[in-house]
């Protein structure tokens, strides 16, 4: 049974370019998740997903930041005109329920010149 | 405002120097306290999930237990490969967000 899937696993970006992250959950699971690990810090949540609704994005970024957990097809973060601040390791999970423990990928370490 | 503290942030040990982490939790409406241990490099891995104060699980040699306010990772005789970070996390609200602590950053010399 594969685990949740993460694509690409490293990214280069300049500054003002966009950034697509994709994540494919776990089989069987429908609740996908996206967390930031800046270096030195710990891991912050940014969005709650099912799918094709956003269910909790409280730790989203107002602008720039979106994402989407289509009926068919992984879920992508989307990043929109690239800073160097951006520059971090995102990490999907996935759930087969909102209160069950979550498996993460192998995240995508995202680099901004 | 839910907060989730680790202590210590980096702890060294000698093989099978027995030690324990502590995370520390001040969360409303917990739903769920959780370990994971990461590598450096790769996502986290799950390891135990914790619901009530009194409950205790083991996996190896390492022994989690929950209180009302904390949470203890308990590792006997540790070796290398047990090095790592290890995280803590508490579900929180009826959505499922995890709120991370720091991160105790493990190493364990032969």
């Amino acid at each position: 049974n594969a685990g949740v899937m993460q694509n690409p696993r490293h990214l280069v970006r300049r500054r003002g370019q966009e950034a697509r992250l994709r994540c494919s959950p776990m089989k069987g699971h429908s609740h996908v998740y996206w967390y930031r690990q800046l270096p030195e810090e710990g891991l912050k949540f940014m969005v709650y997903l099912q799918k094709e609704n956003i269910i909790d994005e409280s730790g989203m970024p107002k602008e720039r930041f979106s994402a989407e957990f289509p009926k068919e097809g992984p879920s992508i973060l989307r990043i929109q005109q690239v800073v160097r601040g951006d520059s971090a390791a995102y990490f999907c999970a996935s759930s087969s329920t909102a209160t069950n423990e979550q498996f993460f990928g192998p995240g995508t370490r995202l680099t901004v010149l | 405002e839910d907060q989730v503290t680790q202590s210590p942030e980096a702890l060294r040990l000698q093989e099978g120097e027995s030690s324990s982490l502590n995370c520390s939790y001040t969360v409303s409406g917990l739903r769920g306290l959780f370990w994971y241990r990461q590598d450096p490099g790769k996502g986290p891995e799950f390891l135990f999930t914790l619901y009530s104060a009194g409950e205790e699980k083991e996996k190896e040699r390492l022994k989690a237990t929950l209180t009302k306010k904390e949470s203890f990772l308990h590792i006997t005789a540790p070796k290398p490969e047990d090095s790592a970070t290890y995280l803590c996390a508490s579900g929180s609200g009826n959505t499922g967000k995890l709120i991370f602590g720091q991160g105790t950053t493990l190493q364990v010399k032969p």
